[in-house]
């Protein structure tokens, strides 16, 4: 069965200071992995995926098949990253799972 | 564009109910997924529908059905309403639904569900 993973519920970093969001999964198939991000009062909306190989808002991932994992990471984090981050996974294009999410607050 | 639309935004209904929620796509995508978030969680899947065929469909019960028509707008309705059906619907619409670069999902602001 195809699953996500998001261990951390909350996660609270300073201002500048580098922030990782862990994200695992599991499908024995060619995974296409997104991460979306929903700031306050704002709809889910895609931060970046991983086909896309692209940097957004300072943030990056990378696919590692062999941990099977899909973490977000930023270097520096800024005030207006705060918010709830879930990592998805999209089977076959038709089939999107989610985690459970993880809420990010930068202390400033 | 005034992005994915969702009617209506609060619901009340008492179990055993029916109900219908509805989903406008943005203009040009052709495919609506629907998802169910209960507090706390993530996104479940529950329909993904392309040129008003069903292109996908997760764990849920009989009792949720969805059609897409030929505007590619969409209706979920769920028959027999459980307390545990509590929680916000999202619809999403995508240009596509195979992977690439039109699968792009984005999301309404949602159907904020409550059986009593």
């Amino acid at each position: 069965a195809q699953r996500v993973t998001q261990p951390e519920k909350l996660l609270s970093v300073f201002k500048g200071a580098p922030v990782e969001l862990k994200c695992n999964y599991s499908y024995s198939g060619s995974p296409e992995l997104f991460w979306y991000v929903q700031y306050s009062r704002q709809r889910l909306q895609l931060l970046l995926r991983h086909i896309s190989r692209e940097s957004i808002k300072g943030f990056t991932a990378d696919l590692n098949k062999g941990e099977t994992s899909f973490h977000l990471k930023k270097p520096f984090a800024q005030e207006e990253d705060s918010a709830m981050y879930y990592c998805a996974l999209s089977v076959t294009g038709n089939q999107f799972y989610f985690g459970t999410g993880t809420s990010l607050t930068v202390i400033p | 564009d005034a992005g994915v639309t969702q009617s209506p935004t609060h619901l009340i209904k008492t179990r055993g109910q029916h109900v219908t929620l509805r989903c406008s796509p943005i203009s040009g995508h052709k495919s609506v997924s629907w998802y169910q978030q209960v507090l706390g969680q993530g996104p479940q899947f529950i329909f993904q529908y392309y040129e008003k065929e069903e292109r996908g469909r997760g764990n849920f019960p009989d009792r949720f059905s969805a059609r897409q028509f030929p505007n590619y707008s969409s209706e979920l309705n769920v028959n027999a309403l459980l307390l545990g059906d509590s929680a916000l619907y999202l619809c999403a619409s995508s240009q596509d639904y195979r992977v690439g670069a039109k699968n792009i999902q984005y999301f309404g602001a949602g159907t904020r569900l409550s059986v009593l």
